[in-house]
C-alpha cells in the first residue's frame, strides 16, 4: 500500500538560510510520481515540484529542489535562501501509475521562517 | 479560465443533518479526489474517482458518500453517520491519462462546522 511519511511536524529557520524538509515513501509500484505542495494559512494548495521514479536527475524549480534517493525511498525538499513568505505547511504526496490513481499525502511539516 | 471550484466556502450544519459539498472542474480531468484536513494535520483521502460512474473509498470513507454522474462534478455528502465532521474539506482533480508528471489542482476548500 502507498504510504508517505513526513517526520518533522515543525521546522524553524532563519531567513536566507537553506532548509530541508524530509519525506519518505513506501510503494511496490516501480512507476510513481512524487509531489510537493505548499499550503499557506489561507488553505490553498500550491504545487511546487515534481519528481518521477524514472527521472535520472533531481528536479529543480527556482529556489526549490528535490533530493531524490530512490534506494532509500526518500524525496526531500530543499528550499534555498528562505524568505518570510515561505512560512507555511508543506506536504509531500505520491501517485502510483498502476491501480486506481490514488494520490496520497503525508502529515505535513509546518515551516516557520524567522527574520 | 480553467479551474476547480468548491462551494460553499463556509458551511454550518446541525448535528444529525446530512450536508453536500460541491466540487466542479472545467479542466477535463478524469480523476477527482476528496480530502479531509483537521487543524495542523495532513490531508486524508476520503473518496476518489478515475472515471464517470465509478469511485473508490479512500482511507476514511465511513460517514461520507459521493457520486460521479458527470465528468465535471464530484459532490461529497457528509452524512449524520460521520461522528466528527467539523474539518476543512479539499477537492482536487488530476489528468491521469498515462502521465505521471501532471500535478493535482485543488479547489479553495470548504470549512464545515457542526453546531
Amino acid at each position: 500500500a502507498q504510504k508517505i511519511t513526513q517526520t518533522q511536524p515543525g521546522m524553524f529557520v532563519q531567513e536566507k538560510e537553506a532548509v530541508t524538509l524530509d519525506c519518505t515513501y513506501d510503494t511496490s509500484d516501480p512507476s510513481y510520481g512524487l509531489f510537493w505542495y505548499k499550503q499557506p494559512s489561507s488553505g490553498e494548495m500550491i504545487f511546487l515540484i515534481y519528481q518521477g521514479s524514472y527521472d535520472q536527475q533531481n528536479a529543480t524549480e527556482g529556489r526549490y529542489s528535490l533530493n531524490f534517493q530512490k534506494a532509500r525511498k526518500s524525496a526531500n525538499l530543499v528550499i534555498s535562501a528562505s524568505q518570510l513568505g515561505d512560512s507555511a505547511m508543506y506536504f509531500c504526496a505520491m501517485r502510483e501509475i498502476q491501480g486506481a490513481q490514488k494520490l496520497v499525502f503525508g502529515q505535513g511539516t509546518r515551516l516557520t521562517i524567522n527574520p | 479560465d480553467g479551474g476547480i471550484t468548491q462551494s460553499p466556502k463556509y458551511l454550518f450544519r446541525k448535528e444529525g443533518q446530512n450536508v453536500t459539498l460541491s466540487c466542479e472542474q472545467n479542466l477535463n480531468h478524469d480523476a477527482m479526489y476528496w480530502y479531509r484536513q483537521d487543524p495542523g494535520q495532513g490531508l486524508r483521502l476520503i473518496y476518489y474517482s478515475q472515471i464517470v460512474n465509478d469511485f473508490q473509498k479512500g482511507d476514511i470513507a465511513e460517514g461520507y458518500s459521493v457520486s460521479r454522474e458527470k465528468k465535471e462534478s464530484f459532490p461529497l455528502t457528509v452524512t449524520s453517520a460521520q461522528k466528527n465532521p467539523t474539518a476543512f474539506y479539499l477537492c482536487a482533480s488530476m489528468d491521469v491519462r498515462g502521465h505521471l508528471n501532471t500535478e493535482a489542482f485543488f479547489g479553495q476548500g470548504t470549512r464545515l462546522t457542526v453546531v
